[in-house]
């Protein structure tokens, strides 16, 4: 069966420090790659998604970047973190052959930036 | 543009059925999803429906869609504390293919 792992769970970085967010998927290939994030009491905000290796797509301006160095590995990173980077990180898969397949989601990582 | 919106609270007595509630923009909405989000975790696929049909039935989960009116409930039936959490209704756009959430509604289950 897939599973996604993303690490940390947690994270307190102080404002211009560097991030970076891990995400592996397991069980399955060419996955189709998500990050979102969920800023307390909101909903949820797509911030990269990617269709394959070095195939990423930016949804909106921001302090932020992705990676996908492998095809089940997505790293989301800031070379100096603002204070309106803190929020909840989800990575998600969904199967590549098709759009309409559902989004499974990690556990999420509570970035706070102080 | 494509728009989901939900109530953002919704409070039930242990044992009642609770109704979450959703409206979106998008004709063209090819699946629409429910996902359950527990304090401090990733979202959970609850259910989906495809936009042919009326109605999905899932243990003690109802799908209602309403196309024409643009409407989508998620009907949980003896509804428990375990179903307090924040459920998200998403939908495919038909025009881009991408899922868009609804902002959530927080269901709190009181005995």
């Amino acid at each position: 069966s897939q599973t996604i792992h993303q690490w940390p769970a947690t994270l307190v970085q102080p404002v211009g420090s560097p991030l970076s967010l891990e995400c592996t998927v397991e069980g399955t290939s060419n996955p189709n790659l998500y990050w979102y994030r969920q800023a307390a009491g909101r909903g949820l905000q797509l911030l990269f998604y990617s269709i394959g290796i070095d195939q990423i797509s930016s949804e909106v301006p921001q302090n932020l970047s992705a990676s996908r160095p492998q095809d089940r590995q997505f790293i989301l990173s800031s070379k100096k973190l603002l204070l309106s980077d803190s929020g909840f990180y989800l990575c998600a898969w969904s199967a590549r052959a098709s759009y309409n397949s559902p989004l499974h989601f990690g556990n999420g990582t509570r970035l706070t930036v102080t | 543009g494509e728009d989901v919106e939900q109530s953002l609270f919704l409070s039930v007595r242990e044992g009642d059925s609770s109704v979450i509630n959703c409206t979106y923009t998008d004709s063209s909405s090819t699946y629409l999803y429910w996902y359950k989000q527990e304090p401090g975790a990733g979202l959970q696929l609850l259910t989906y429906i495809f936009s042919n049909m009326d109605m999905k039935q899932d243990q003690r989960l109802t799908v209602l869609l309403n196309k024409k009116d643009k409407h989508l409930s998620l009907r949980i039936a003896d509804t428990q504390t375990g179903d307090s959490a924040i459920y998200f209704c998403a939908e495919v756009s038909g025009n881009t293919d991408k899922l868009i959430f609804g902002t959530g509604t927080r269901l709190q289950v009181f005995p």
